[in-house]
This record gives structure tokens, C-alpha cells and sequence, in this order.
């Protein structure tokens, strides 16, 4: 069974502009959960979609925001790059309901200069 | 809130010792669950171990073992014989019960290095 993907692994960005993230869950995973890594903050929770929904919402500003496709895959997009938003951001699948870890892809790695 | 404390920021140990990695935790629900990732330098959470709040029965996977402690609210790796494979960022975390486990709260992480 295939694993979490994200595309793309390494992304440099400047200030101001915007940019899509993408993560295709393992196959038969309705949620997707999106987290950000930094130095400063460690990993936190942006948000999470189930049945193309949102089904949880993290602490962020409204820059950030994402959806869920009928096939599950789901993208994030931030909007008015700031230098602080260099980060690796992180997927997460899960099936959806019980008990059942989430499985985390590779990240991507943006850098906003 | 929930919050996770990871007190160790970095642990260093020569190959062969056991080591464990400390774990406490605020919540205010009843029914929670408690998760170990390791993030090797490639940057992928890797999963180790998933245990709900009704269930403190310890748990040993080959070199691996938690001791979960309802009591202090603690939930302890150790790696017993520590192999320099075992060099990583562990983070342990927190989910609530309403969510399904699908909104981890994450402490800051654990920087395992295991020298030969």
C-alpha cells in the first residue's frame, strides 16, 4: 500500500506571494490533517479535512486555508507569503473514524524569502 | 487546553545504553489518546505506538517499551540497548477523544543522539 505524498518536497517562495501545497492520502483515507514544523513553534496543528469538509481548524490566520477533493487528496494554500511561514509542513492521513493512528508523508520544505 | 511537555530537549548517549524519553501531559477530557513519532533527519513522522487513556497496561515492541501513568500523567519511552539508528527527534502527543484522533497536540520533541 502506498504511503502519505507530498508534492512538491522543496519549494522557495518570496514575500507576498502565494503558494499550493498538495497531499494525497493512503488509499482508502478520508482525512487529511495539515501541520507545520518550525524551529520556533514546533509542529502545530492547521487544520483537517474529512469527506471533503473541514472538520477542524487550527490556530491560524486566515492566510491559510485548504480544501478536500471527492478522491481525498487535499491542498493547502497560503496566501501573502510572510518570512515566518518558512516552515515544513506536514500531511496526515487517517481513515477517518476509530481508533487508528494518522501517517505522516515526507513534508514539504517552503522557504519564503 | 491540552498541552504536552517534553522536558528533555536533548539526550545524548553512547550505543548500547538504554535511554528514556520523559512524556507529561494536561487534559481536561477523560478519554484521550497518547502517540510516540520519531522524525528521523529526513523529516517523516514516523509512528510508534498509539495508547488510549483506559488502557495503562505497559508496552514492550522488541527494543522499545512505554510506561503510561495515569497517575502523574506521563507516558515514558525508553529504548533498551540503544543503536545509533536510533539517533532522532521523538515527539510524543496528544488527542482528544471528540476529535477521532485526528488533531494531535504535539510537545516539543526529544533530540536523540546515539553515538558508537
Amino acid at each position: 500500500k502506498a504511503g502519505v505524498t507530498q508534492t512538491p518536497r522543496y519549494l522557495i517562495k518570496t514575500r507576498g506571494q502565494q503558494v499550493t501545497l498538495s497531499c494525497s492520502p493512503i488509499s482508502g483515507h478520508r482525512s487529511v490533517s495539515w501541520y507545520q514544523q518550525t524551529p520556533g513553534q514546533g509542529l502545530q496543528f492547521l487544520f483537517e479535512y474529512f469527506s471533503e469538509t473541514q472538520r477542524n481548524k487550527g490556530n491560524f490566520p486566515g492566510r491559510f486555508s485548504g480544501r478536500q477533493f471527492s478522491n481525498s487528496r487535499s491542498e493547502m494554500n497560503v496566501s501573502t507569503l510572510e518570512l515566518g511561514d518558512s516552515a515544513l509542513y506536514l500531511c496526515a492521513s487517517f481513515p477517518g473514524r476509530g481508533e487508528n493512528e494518522q501517517f505522516f508523508g515526507p513534508g514539504t520544505r517552503l522557504t519564503v524569502l | 487546553a491540552q498541552k504536552v511537555t517534553q522536558a528533555q530537549t536533548e539526550i545524548s548517549v553512547v550505543e548500547k545504553e538504554d535511554v528514556t524519553l520523559d512524556c507529561v501531559y494536561e487534559t481536561r477530557d477523560t478519554t484521550y489518546y497518547l502517540f510516540w513519532y520519531k522524525q528521523p533527519p529526513s523529516g517523516e513522522l514516523v509512528f510508534l505506538i498509539r495508547r488510549n487513556s483506559f488502557d495503562e497496561q505497559n508496552e514492550i515492541s522488541g527494543r522499545y517499551s512505554w510506561n503510561f501513568q495515569k497517575s502523574t500523567s506521563s507516558f515514558n519511552f525508553t529504548i533498551t540497548a540503544s543503536q545509533v539508528v536510533d539517533s532522532a527527534v521523538y515527539f510524543c502527543a496528544l488527542s482528544e477523544h471528540g476529535t477521532s484522533g485526528s488533531r494531535l497536540t504535539f510537545g516539543e520533541g526529544t533530540q536523540l543522539t546515539v553515538n558508537p
